[in-house]
């Protein structure tokens, strides 16, 4: 069935690094592809989002690139600031719901 | 443009107790969704909404389990006999007709069967 893998954490970056976490996913198709972030003790706020092949999802200076080559929708930051620490889920749309992948912990340092 | 809102944000229960929650979705979503987080997890589908029709259930919602939309805004999901297991972080979250995969969700309720 569809799925998603991410990276495992935590991930610990200072302040001002550049961020990558992986995320690939197996699906028959061609779903739409999400990443979602989550700050503790609440739900999910949607972070961005890609519908096709190609497309690139941007927000708060935060990338992820559709790769139907690689399986891949990885989310990049050029410049992390401590407010960014938080989970970050990769999800997939399947049949009438979202596959997410098991969450990364970000943990950005002063 | 108000966003989903859930009731109540935190629950303690004794196992056997019956639990209800409340979700309420962004206004003009027809489409309500449940989902399921345990800790250092991703959140699990439960069940799924269209209008007040209930379309589609995850096999992990057992018979213990029950969910309504009846007019078609606000959703209920009722535990009865918690279970120590039970205990997750349940999540609601909505869709509008024409983007049904971009689902927005609200802050959760936290459930703590003790």
């Amino acid at each position: 069935g569809d799925s998603v893998t991410q990276m495992e954490g935590p991930v610990t970056l200072s302040e001002e690094a550049f961020l990558t976490i992986n995320c690939t996913y197996t699906a028959t198709g061609y779903p739409s592809l999400f990443w979602y972030v989550q700050y503790p003790g609440e739900g999910l706020q949607l972070l961005l989002k890609a519908t096709k092949a190609d497309d690139k999802g941007s927000n708060k200076g935060f990338e992820a690139t559709y790769r139907k080559e690689t399986t891949s929708f990885h989310l990049e930051k050029g410049s992390v600031q401590v407010s960014d620490s938080a989970v970050y889920f990769c999800a997939l749309s399947a049949t009438n719901k979202l596959i997410f992948g098991t969450g990364t912990l970000l943990a950005v340092q002063p | 443009d108000t966003g989903v809102s859930q009731n109540p944000r935190h629950k303690i229960t004794k196992r056997g107790q019956n639990v209800t929650f409340r979700c309420d979705p962004i206004s003009e979503h027809n489409r309500l969704y449940w989902y399921r987080q345990t800790l250092g997890q991703g959140p699990e589908f439960l069940t799924y909404f269209q209008n007040e029709a209930q379309l589609e259930k995850s096999r992990l919602l057992s018979d213990r389990f029950s969910a309504e939309r009846p007019k078609g805004s606000f959703s209920t999901l009722e535990i009865q006999r918690t279970e120590q297991g039970d205990s997750a972080m349940y999540l609601c979250a909505s869709s509008r007709s024409g983007d049904t995969d971009t689902q927005y969700f609200g802050p959760g309720t936290r459930l703590t069967v003790l």
